[in-house]
């Protein structure tokens, strides 16, 4: 089946450590995003990708970074600058068809807490 | 003003009811309108794709009113099991990529 496959389920990040979020999607999507949600808010756009070898900061950028060496794959990294990073992290992908943005398609998020 | 802006409820309504959400957008330009279904701790789900006629999915109807920048969510026949929250999606000025998501409006079903 296609879909967005986001790894791990749960992740736990030291202090002064980075840890890598995956995401990986077979939708043949152009597009792919990064979101943070923490309890009881909205989503918030950390960063996105309209093709590969290209991304955009989103609202809340700052302590993250990104690549797309592939259309495939769009993993999330959280440095040691993120010094909040305790959220719930959701990948998402979309198609643009005859210059209208299609609905995304989410994976089904990784959750980050600090040890 | 925020982009895209909802009422965050609780509706709490009784089973069979009727219930209906509204959200407002500020950007004339946006060209794309979703409705999603978050429950507790999982992903959004797309629900239904908003169209300028109108449509309708079973029990669930969506409108848009572009003159008044608004769109609409009508639930009817509540079920326990729509109990959840409610996300209103908006794309960005045209020729963006990026999605404006509301902060949700959460209904819970009674019975």
């Amino acid at each position: 089946d296609g879909g967005i496959t986001q790894s791990p389920k749960y992740l736990f990040r030291k202090e002064g450590q980075n840890v890598t979020l995956s995401c990986e999607q077979n939708l043949n999507h152009d597009a792919m995003y990064w979101y943070r949600q923490d309890p009881g808010q909205g989503l918030r756009l950390i960063y996105y990708s309209q093709i590969v070898n290209d991304f955009q900061k989103g609202d809340i950028a700052e302590g993250y970074s990104v690549s797309r060496e592939k259309k495939e794959s769009f993993p999330l990294t959280v440095t040691s600058a993120q010094k909040n990073p305790t959220a719930f992290y959701l990948c998402a992908s979309s198609l643009r068809d005859r210059g209208k943005n299609q609905p995304q398609h989410f994976g089904d998020g990784t959750r980050l807490s600090i040890l | 003003r925020k982009e895209v802006e909802q009422d965050p409820g609780p509706f709490n309504v009784p089973e069979g009811a009727t219930v209906a959400f509204n959200c407002t957008y500020s950007n004339s330009a946006s060209q794309s309108f979703f409705w999603y279904r978050q429950d507790c701790r999982k992903e959004p789900k797309l629900l239904m794709s908003v169209y300028s006629s109108g449509n309708e999915d079973g029990r669930f109807t969506a409108q848009l009113n572009r003159a008044s920048q608004y769109i609409s969510l009508l639930i009817r026949d509540s079920k326990l099991s729509d109990s959840a929250t409610y996300l209103c999606v908006v794309n960005g000025a045209s020729g963006t990529y990026k999605y404006i998501f509301g902060t949700g409006t959460r209904l819970k079903v009674l019975a």
